[in-house]
């Protein structure tokens, strides 16, 4: 089956830690993103890439990392830098930067 | 101004209601529109496209306005199913290159 996917579904963490969540896709894509979603607001755009080793920053990026070794992972690192990372952390996909998006299911990031 | 604005809703019809959501956009250079469906702690899923004609899938209808800037989604038939948030996306051409905003969403409750 083609899709996205993203682990781990729920995550908690430490005040102080970096967390790093996954996200793979097999449909062959060369752009992914990395949004938040936080109650009541529109997704916001943390980070993108277009193609392998490139990302370029979204609107949000402080305090967070990516990297974009290969063509089917993006993963996203929460840095202890990030003041209120609590949120839901959504992944996507698309042929190009510039075709609809697909979304993985999400990571929901709790700080303690 | 949002770029993109929705009405948060909630939205409570009974079964069999047609409702319609509105979505306004700010930059007149926008180029394409999508609605999205996103259940509760779900990810969001690409509902359907809108094109300059309209368009219609089954009980799904969505109109673009360029004149206005909006662009609406129209439901006849209410399902409980069709309980969720409707998020409205607009793709444009920016001064820091191709951009995706996501509309807050417009929650719609269907009551039996």
């Amino acid at each position: 089956d083609g899709g996205i996917t993203q682990s781990p579904k729920y995550l908690f963490r430490k005040e102080g830690q970096n967390v790093t969540l996954s996200c793979e896709q097999n449909l062959n894509h060369d752009a992914m993103y990395w949004y938040r979603q936080d109650p009541g607001q529109g997704l916001r755009l943390i980070y993108y890439s277009q193609i392998v080793n490139d990302f370029q920053k979204g609107d949000i990026a402080e305090g967070y990392s990516v990297s974009r070794e290969k063509k089917e992972s993006f993963p996203l690192t929460v840095t202890s830098a990030q003041k209120n990372p609590t949120a839901f952390y959504l992944c996507a996909s698309s042929g190009t930067r510039t075709d609809t998006q697909y979304f993985g299911p999400g990571t929901r990031l709790t700080v303690l | 101004r949002k770029e993109v604005e929705q009405d948060p809703g909630p939205f409570n019809v009974p079964e069999g209601a047609t409702v319609a959501f509105n979505c306004t956009y700010s930059n007149s250079a926008s180029q394409s529109f999508f609605w999205y469906r996103q259940d509760c702690r779900k990810e969001p899923k690409l509902l359907m496209s809108v094109y300059s004609s309209g368009n219609e899938d089954g009980r799904f209808t969505a109109q673009l306005n360029r004149a206005s800037q909006y662009i609406s989604l129209l439901i006849r038939d209410s399902k409980l199913s069709d309980s969720a948030t409707y998020l409205c996306v607009v793709n444009f051409y920016g001064g820091g290159g191709f951009k995706t905003i996501f509309g807050a969403g417009t929650r719609l409750f269907v009551k039996a």
